[in-house]
């Protein structure tokens, strides 16, 4: 089946210890999302590809950060977790930008100790 | 700025009774809307969405929405409600020209015997 698989399903990391999140699908398309989702909260995108074209959210810290090496594979870069990111984190993909059904993998759950 | 709010953060339900889950949205254009369902461990799926022509529309799982424009309003509904139902469900909006979609926090549905 194709899908949006996202490794791994929970992380750890320690305060200021970069981590790197990973989303990989098979449905071939152009777009990937990442959103950060806080519980409670709305999911928030922190940014988007467009083949590889990268797009950041205005509000998106510097603190994030995203690779896409090939169609099929991007990863988040969080270069010195606070507390404060500790959140589920979603990669979801499109065929299309604009309101196009977007596909989403499990999620990761981010502790930060 | 387009945002969505799902009023009801948790229902209750009995198995076999109706189900309704609200949805009121702002949006600056015309809206595309869609309602997601994501059980435990997996990724969000897409439950059914409006572009435009009939407001009432129908999804997978025996759900329905329908679009009332002078409300802003896109409520979920299902006549009668199985255990697996039991999940949590995403209201979202976007419109023709936009990159990205808005999601509601979510509603967490519980069915009980």
């Amino acid at each position: 089946d194709a899908m949006v698989i996202q490794n791994p399903r929970y992380q750890v990391t320690q305060f200021g210890k970069p981590v790197t999140l990973s989303c990989s699908q098979t449905l071939n398309h152009n777009v990937m999302y990442w959103y950060q989702q806080k519980s409670s909260q709305a999911p928030k995108l922190l940014f988007h590809y467009y083949d590889k074209d990268f797009n950041n959210e205005a509000d998106t810290p510097d603190n994030f950060q995203s690779r896409r090496p090939n169609t099929s594979f991007c990863f988040l870069d969080i270069r010195s977790p606070g507390l404060g990111d500790a959140a589920m984190y979603l990669c979801a993909t499109s065929s299309a930008r604009g309101a196009n059904e977007q596909f989403f993998g499990p999620g990761t759950r981010l502790t930060v100790l | 700025a387009q945002s969505v709010t799902q009023p009801d953060i948790h229902i209750t339900v009995s198995e076999g009774a109706s189900l309704e889950l609200r949805c009121n949205y702002s949006y600056g254009a015309t809206p595309y809307l869609f309602w997601y369902v994501q059980s435990p461990g997996q990724g969000r799926q897409l439950l059914l969405k409006y572009f435009s022509g009939d407001t009432l529309v129908q999804g997978i799982k025996g759900f329905e929405a329908e679009f009332k424009r002078s409300q802003s309003s896109f409520n979920l509904r299902k006549p009668s409600v199985h255990w697996s139902d039991a999940a949590e469900y995403f209201c979202a909006v976007g419109g023709l020209n936009d990159y990205k979609l808005s999601f509601g926090a979510g509603t967490t549905v519980t069915v009980r015997a």
